[in-house]
């Protein structure tokens, strides 16, 4: 099946400093990526719409300017937390969807990177 | 827009007790539908997926759901439960735009 990867698995930062966190399709294109946060105990939040080609598409309330999005190439997004705080520590997972099944009874499955768990000292 | 809402936040079972858990969304269009498992530590893992036909869906480790439209719901049931199946269970819809959008989460208890 298919397999999304993500680098680094997880990361310790101090406060102020930018962390770049990456999210690859392993065997397939993936023109859209989704990444999402995930604080302890609650479930996961879409944070942003990864496309290549073009701008990421920000849900309310994310700072863009913050969480930078880039879509380098159809296997590749990468996600850059500027000037963390410890109020970003989270889990950050991305997501790529990828058709499965037949024309008429398929859709498209959201494959799910394993996480990268973001702490801000 | 899409929602979900999971209305068991904390379910406590014995081993072998049966199991559904609810979930119920909001979409007026077509839906594809999905459960998820986060067991403690562990990354998600797709348990069952509904995108059309069936609306039994049989997944892996013996769990299933059924889509009933007229409800709006997608309930996960398991007849009989284990001490491994404790963890955290997402109920997501994706709807009219690609990303799906995720229930609050139940957690899952099993005694042994």
């Amino acid at each position: 099946g298919a397999v999304v990867s993500q680098h680094p698995s997880w990361v310790i930062c101090k406060s102020g400093t930018s962390v770049k966190i990456e999210c690859r399709s392993l065997d397939f294109q993936a023109t859209t990526m989704f990444w999402y946060r995930q604080f302890p105990k609650q479930s996961l939040m879409l944070m942003a719409t990864s496309n290549e080609g073009s701008k990421a598409t920000y849900e309310q309330g994310v700072e863009k300017d913050k969480f930078l999005i880039n879509h380098a190439s159809l296997t590749l997004s990468t996600l850059t937390v500027t000037s963390a705080h410890p109020e970003d520590s989270s889990f950050y997972i991305c997501s790529a969807p990828h058709r499965v099944g037949g024309l008429l009874a398929g859709g498209n499955e959201q494959y799910f990177g394993p996480g990268t768990r973001l702490t801000v000292t | 827009a899409q929602s979900v809402s999971q209305h068991n936040h904390h379910v406590i079972l014995s081993e072998a007790a049966s199991l559904e858990l609810g979930c119920n969304y909001s979409y007026g269009g077509t839906v594809n539908l999905f459960w998820y498992v986060q067991y403690p530590g562990q990354h998600l893992q797709l348990l069952l997926k509904y995108f059309s036909g069936d609306p039994l869906v049989k997944g892996i480790k013996g769990f299933e759901a059924e889509f009933i439209k007229s409800k709006f719901s997608f309930n996960l049931r398991k007849p009989s439960v284990q001490w491994s199946d404790t963890a955290e269970y997402f109920c997501a819809v994706k709807g009219g735009r690609r990303a799906l959008t995720f229930g609050s989460g139940t957690r899952l208890q099993v005694q042994p």
